[in-house]
């Protein structure tokens, strides 16, 4: 059972645009900053947005994050099938003293 | 440029010690604000965080696995080490080194290892 709670799958075609929730509490994503990682299939995950909505270098402008209270999303705007993978939120606890991460969500492009 | 590379055994039995070394390139433990993970993941599910070390040696752990890890680091050789008591079948998974940059209030992974897959079985 992850501390943070994403929706274990999400799905959009070419062109759509798709969001990921996190939902947390007040010692992780209420107090601390909330970054997203993609982990394509067999591979290592990536950082795909920092300090709740950051884009490394590299990273395309149609992913955004957001946060609001205890909840934080991903939105991919004009989804290609390249984006199918699977993604997660992370957050520091100040409770647990450590870093949490959320479930995984799999995004599937029909 | 940043590299990172796990390297340990493939195969452990249950009640065994695992000892994970990471070896990295491009940066330095001992540098100012510089920080670093071991992540898992277990076959088909979620990543979890183990552990941290910072520049100063400051340490933190799982509070669920505490118990069971410990975390070095060898900055003239440019490694962080894992070790983990007692493993379980259940500890089956690929472990990531992860190199973490913290600016200010905000820290994220921004390296990853290419990770290394351990079962645990008889």
């Amino acid at each position: 059972q992850s501390v943070l709670t994403q929706p274990p799958s999400v799905s959009g075609t070419p062109g759509q645009r798709v969001t990921i929730s996190c939902s947390g509490s007040s010692s992780n994503i209420g107090s601390n900053i909330v970054d997203w990682y993609q982990q394509l299939p067999g591979t290592a995950p990536k950082l795909l947005i920092y300090g709740n909505n950051q884009r490394p270098s590299g990273v395309p402008g149609r992913f955004s994050g957001s946060k609001s209270g205890t909840s934080a999303s991903l939105a991919i705007s004009g989804l290609q099938s390249e984006d199918e993978a699977d993604y997660y939120c992370a957050a520091w606890d100040d409770r647990l003293i450590g870093w949490v991460f959320g479930g995984g969500t799999k995004l599937t492009v029909l | 440029q940043v590299t990172l590379k796990e390297s340990g055994p493939a195969l452990v039995k249950p009640t065994q010690t695992l000892t994970l070394t990471c070896t990295f390139s491009g940066f330095s433990l001992s540098t100012r604000e510089m920080r670093a993970s071991w992540i898992r993941q277990p076959p088909g599910k979620a990543l979890e965080w183990l552990a941290r070390i910072d520049w100063d040696d400051e340490k933190f752990y799982s509070a669920s696995l505490k118990t069971r890890l410990t975390i070095s680091k060898d900055t003239s050789k440019n490694q962080m080490v894992l070790t983990v008591t007692n493993v379980d079948p259940v500890d089956t998974a690929t472990y990531f080194c992860v190199r973490q940059t913290c600016r200010g209030n905000t820290c994220y992974f921004d390296y990853w290892g290419q990770g290394i897959l351990v079962t645990v079985s008889s």
